[in-house]
């Protein structure tokens, strides 16, 4: 299986600007994607295929890479954006999550 | 407005089965795939089902493959997911979500908690 790493954990003051990133094992050519997940709901789809903004996702949020090394960008952080984020894969066999990395406001 | 809602889910004891089901509005169910995706308590998420739009093809990870199944009633607009022989590793919110396989999630329901304990 196609194992995504994700830093645990990253911490920021609202306004500035932070990348999260994912490193696959092996290449998931642009078949990258980016979730939102809050204490207690759903994950939300913020960004696919490396770098398209879903739709409704301020465009605060941006995505890049491509092969095995991936980031997603917010830009300015606001202090809504407190969240675990993961990535996901759906290239290789069978499709992958990150473990997640939680975004904490200073 | 495209909505999915999960049910089904609750305690049992290990070896049990159990069906979750997850009724879809808001969209042609019959044209699009339906999966599920499972998060164990304080932890990432993992994909365990698939089907496509006509229900004739499903796709399993390793970890449930002979223990779970999954299937779609199009007349209906639900999904189904049976779990058969269900171990305390199968703890865990279910989720069901609309998306290609090969492709993102774009839709989540609210998920159904599953807690296999004696």
């Amino acid at each position: 299986d196609t194992v995504l790493t994700q830093s645990p954990a990253l911490a920021v003051s609202p306004g500035e600007r932070v990348s999260i990133s994912c490193r696959a094992s092996e290449g998931v050519n642009s078949y990258m994607h980016w979730y939102q997940q809050k204490p207690g709901q759903q994950p939300k789809l913020l960004i696919y295929k490396a770098s398209n903004l879903a739709s409704g996702v301020p465009a605060r949020f941006s995505g890049s890479g491509s092969g095995t090394d991936f980031t997603l960008t917010i830009d300015p952080v606001e202090a809504d954006d407190t969240a675990t984020y993961f990535c996901q894969q759906s290239w290789n066999d069978p499709p992958t999550f990150g473990a997640g990395t939680k975004l904490e406001l200073k | 407005e495209v909505q999915l809602v999960e049910s089904g889910g609750g305690l049992v004891q290990p070896g049990s089965p159990l069906k979750l089901s997850c009724a879809a509005s808001g969209f042609t169910f019959s044209s699009n795939w339906l999966n599920w995706i499972r998060q164990a308590p304080g932890k990432g998420l993992e994909w365990v089902a698939s089907i496509n739009p006509d229900g004739s093809s499903t796709y399993y990870p390793d970890t449930v493959k002979g223990r779970f199944v999954v299937s779609k009633d199009n007349a209906k607009n639900t999904g189904y997911l049976q779990m058969n022989n269900l171990r305390s590793e199968d703890t865990a919110m279910y989720y069901c979500a609309r998306g290609n396989y090969y492709s993102s999630y774009p839709f989540w329901g609210p998920g159904t908690m599953v807690t296999v304990s004696s």
